[in-house]
């Protein structure tokens, strides 16, 4: 299996203060996605980062991408109790116009009121 | 934002029933849709790649016969579990993207359990 790896698989933190996940991946990327998945629902995207892109930002997040060392970052800031969710890193491609995303392991973040 | 709705959201059904979950994207058209299945607490699997108007591309281990999926317009992709057993218990999740190198996007996921 090609699936990637995460730390920590899981993380508790105090609502406020801030919260970062890695993810490392083997293979190489066209791009790398951060999803989050609320328990028993689908997954909302995040942020998309490009193979050629280092860092990028929305909103409180903010997500870093080393294509040398194969891995990223994903860091919340300010957290709040609703970003309790999991959270996955997807890698797609090595080849143009191949969209099949591998995921992660995903981090499961408590963000404690 | 891009919206795709999956349906049915829950299904218990008697083993040996075939179940069908429908995947549509509601505001754009998806070039390829994705199924993918997810047991609990553990990450997503992708079980098979859709094209519209073409045979889908199933992952190694994945049963065709077993998962039979239809892609018949740019807009819709179903899912038949095929004589359901309670092995295939489980969340099932479509996504679809509309073009290259861009998120791919969710539906709700179906949980579907076999009694």
């Amino acid at each position: 299996s090609q699936q990637g790896e995460e730390d920590p698989q899981a993380l508790s933190i105090q609502e406020g203060e801030n919260a970062t996940m890695n993810c490392s991946y083997k293979t190489s990327i066209n791009n790398l996605q951060w999803y989050r998945q609320n328990s028993g629902r689908g997954l909302v995207h995040l942020i998309l980062i490009r193979s050629n892109e280092r860092e990028k930002h929305s909103g409180r997040l903010r997500v870093t991408l080393d294509t040398s060392k194969k891995s990223s970052s994903l860091l919340i800031t300010a957290s709040r109790a609703a970003d309790t969710a999991s959270y996955f890193c997807a890698t797609a491609g090595g080849s143009f116009g191949n969209e099949k995303l591998t995921f992660g392991t995903g981090t499961r973040l408590t963000i404690i009121p | 934002g891009a919206v795709v709705s999956q349906h049915p959201s829950w299904v218990i059904c008697k083993s040996g029933t075939s179940v069908k979950i429908e995947c549509r994207s509601l505001d754009f058209q998806a070039t390829t849709m994705f199924w993918y299945r997810q047991f609990p607490k553990q990450s997503l699997m992708l079980m098979a790649t859709s094209n519209e108007g073409s045979k889908a591309t199933y992952e190694q281990g994945v049963e065709k016969d077993k998962f039979l999926i239809n892609h018949a317009s740019l807009t819709l992709s179903t899912l038949t579990v095929t004589s359901a057993h309670p092995e295939d218990s489980s969340f099932y999740i479509c996504s679809a993207i509309a073009t290259v190198n861009q998120p791919q996007h969710f539906g709700d996921g179906t949980r579907l359990s076999i009694l």
